[in-house]
């Protein structure tokens, strides 16, 4: 068990770029999460992934994001034409299972700057 | 729906002293309930979770914490706070469908000698 890894740590972009971000679970977990933590705030949930299915989506925070997990496995978070109002740390998480009462385990996260 | 506050967005302690770290929820339902740490720079931690099975719940670092359903309240302790204590500590709820997390605003507790 390696723990959930994201890359880049850091990611410094200009306004109106585009951002990628991955995401690579506990290897056994099935659900895979993103949120995303503003200075101050707790994290706020994004997305999650069912194996390869998006099951919930709705609370992206716009269509300029989007998500995938095309295998299953790794997941990718990307950010269109970025916004000064994107910059926040982007966070992983993934569980074994849907069951509410199982922990979700996070990675350390992508903070990301928009200048 | 389920939400959680966090009492205190800053809680300062001694070295050695008493930790107590405030969470109250709402829930239309028998909630599930986690205290999670974050480290500078770093991804959430659990230190621990309610699930129903016991009401006093031991957590790692010698946290604990006790739900109350009559208070609505989640609360964390630690009977001695040590230096390596600092960080930022979040209340989270499950939401009712068990997939997102719903955290609090989080506390920043600081220890000093």
């Amino acid at each position: 068990d390696t723990g959930v890894s994201q890359d880049p740590r850091h990611k410094i972009t200009k306004r109106g770029q585009n951002v990628t971000f991955r995401c690579d679970p506990i290897s056994e977990h099935n659900r895979l999460y993103w949120y995303r933590q503003t200075l101050g705030q707790g994290p706020e949930f994004l997305t999650y992934f069912q194996n390869e299915a998006q099951l919930e989506k709705s609370r992206l925070l716009s269509d300029r994001f989007s998500a995938e997990r095309p295998k299953g496995s790794f997941s990718t978070l990307e950010i269109q034409r970025t916004e000064q109002g994107d910059s926040a740390m982007y966070l992983c998480a993934s569980s074994p299972s849907g069951r509410a009462e199982y922990e979700q385990y996070f990675g350390p996260g992508t903070r990301l700057t928009v200048t | 729906a389920q939400s959680v506050t966090q009492l205190g967005s800053h809680v300062s302690v001694s070295e050695g002293a008493l930790v107590l770290l405030r969470c109250n929820y709402s829930s239309s339902v028998p909630p599930y309930l986690f205290w999670y740490v974050q480290y500078p720079n770093q991804g959430l931690q659990l230190l621990l979770k309610y699930t129903s099975a016991a009401t006093l719940v031991k957590g790692i670092n010698g946290f604990e914490a006790e739900f109350k359903k009559s208070e609505t309240s989640f609360h964390l302790t630690k009977p001695s706070a040590h230096m390596s204590d600092a960080a930022e500590y979040f209340c989270a709820v499950s939401d009712m469908a068990g997939t997102a997390l719903i955290f609090g605003k989080g506390t920043t507790l600081s220890v000093s000698s």
